[in-house]
C-alpha cells in the first residue's frame, strides 16, 4: 500500500528566506509525482507535476525534484513572500492505478513579513 | 477556459439524509476523480470515472456511488448520512485515464448536523 508521508507539518519563516518542503513515499513503483498549494477551505492548485522519467520540474520561484530510488520528492521555494502562505500538499500516482492520487497530509506553511 | 467547476460550494445536511454533489471537467477532459479531504488531512481517494465507466474505488462504503455522463461531467452520491460524512469533497478532472496533470475544483463543503 502507497504511503505518502510530509514533513515538517508546518512550518514558519520570515519573509524572504529560501526553505525546502520534504515528501516520501513508501512504493517507489510510482509513476507521477504531484504538487499542490491549497488554501484555508478551497480546492487544491496544482503547481508541478514531475512524471516517472524526470528528475525535476521548474516553475518560477518554485523547483520540485523526485528521487525514485530513496523514494523521495523536495519542493524548494525560493525568496519566500507572505503570499506563499498554504498548506502544500504531494500526491503520488502508481503507474498501476490510474490516475488515482495518494497524499500525503501536507505542510502547513506560513511567511511572515 | 472554464477550470474544473463544482456545485454546490456549501451544503448543510441532516443524518440519514442523502446528497448529491456535481462536477464539470475542464473541457476536452475524459477522468473524473472524487475525493473526500476531511479538516487537517489530506484527500482520500473515492472514484475514478473514464468514458463513463468507474476505473477505480478507494475504500469507502456502498453509501457512496458515482457516474458519468456522456459530457463527462460526474455526480457523486452519498446515501444515509452520518456526521464523520461531514467534509471537503473534490472533484478531479485529467486529460486521460493515466499519467496526466489532475486539476482540481474548489470542491463542496458538506455539513452532516
Amino acid at each position: 500500500k502507497q504511503e505518502v508521508t510530509q514533513i515538517p507539518a508546518a512550518l514558519s519563516v520570515p519573509e524572504g528566506e529560501n526553505l525546502v518542503l520534504n515528501c516520501s513515499f513508501t512504493d517507489s513503483a510510482i509513476y507521477n509525482l504531484q504538487w499542490f498549494r491549497q488554501d484555508p477551505g478551497k480546492g487544491l492548485t496544482s503547481l508541478l507535476l514531475i512524471q516517472s522519467s524526470q528528475r525535476e520540474q521548474t516553475s518560477g520561484r518554485l523547483n520540485a525534484s523526485l528521487d525514485k530510488s530513496s523514494g523521495r520528492s523536495t519542493l524548494y521555494i525560493a525568496a519566500s513572500q507572505p503570499g506563499d502562505s498554504a498548506t502544500y500538499l504531494c500526491a503520488a500516482i502508481k503507474e498501476t492505478s490510474g490516475s488515482r492520487l495518494t497524499f500525503g497530509e501536507g505542510t502547513q506553511l506560513t511567511v511572515n513579513p | 477556459d472554464a477550470g474544473v467547476t463544482q456545485s454546490p460550494t456549501h451544503l448543510i445536511k441532516t443524518r440519514g439524509q442523502h446528497v448529491t454533489l456535481r462536477c464539470s471537467p475542464i473541457s476536452g477532459h475524459k477522468s473524473v476523480s472524487w475525493y473526500q479531504q476531511v479538516l487537517g488531512q489530506g484527500p482520500q481517494f473515492i472514484f475514478q470515472y473514464y468514458e463513463k465507466e468507474e476505473r477505480g474505488r478507494g475504500n469507502f462504503p456502498d453509501r457512496f456511488s458515482a457516474r458519468q455522463f456522456p459530457n463527462y461531467s460526474s455526480e457523486l452520491n452519498v446515501n444515509a448520512l452520518l456526521l464523520g460524512d461531514s467534509a471537503l469533497y473534490l472533484c478531479a478532472s485529467s486529460l486521460a485515464r493515466s499519467n496526466t496533470e489532475a486539476f482540481f475544483g474548489q470542491g463542496t463543503r458538506l455539513t452532516v448536523v
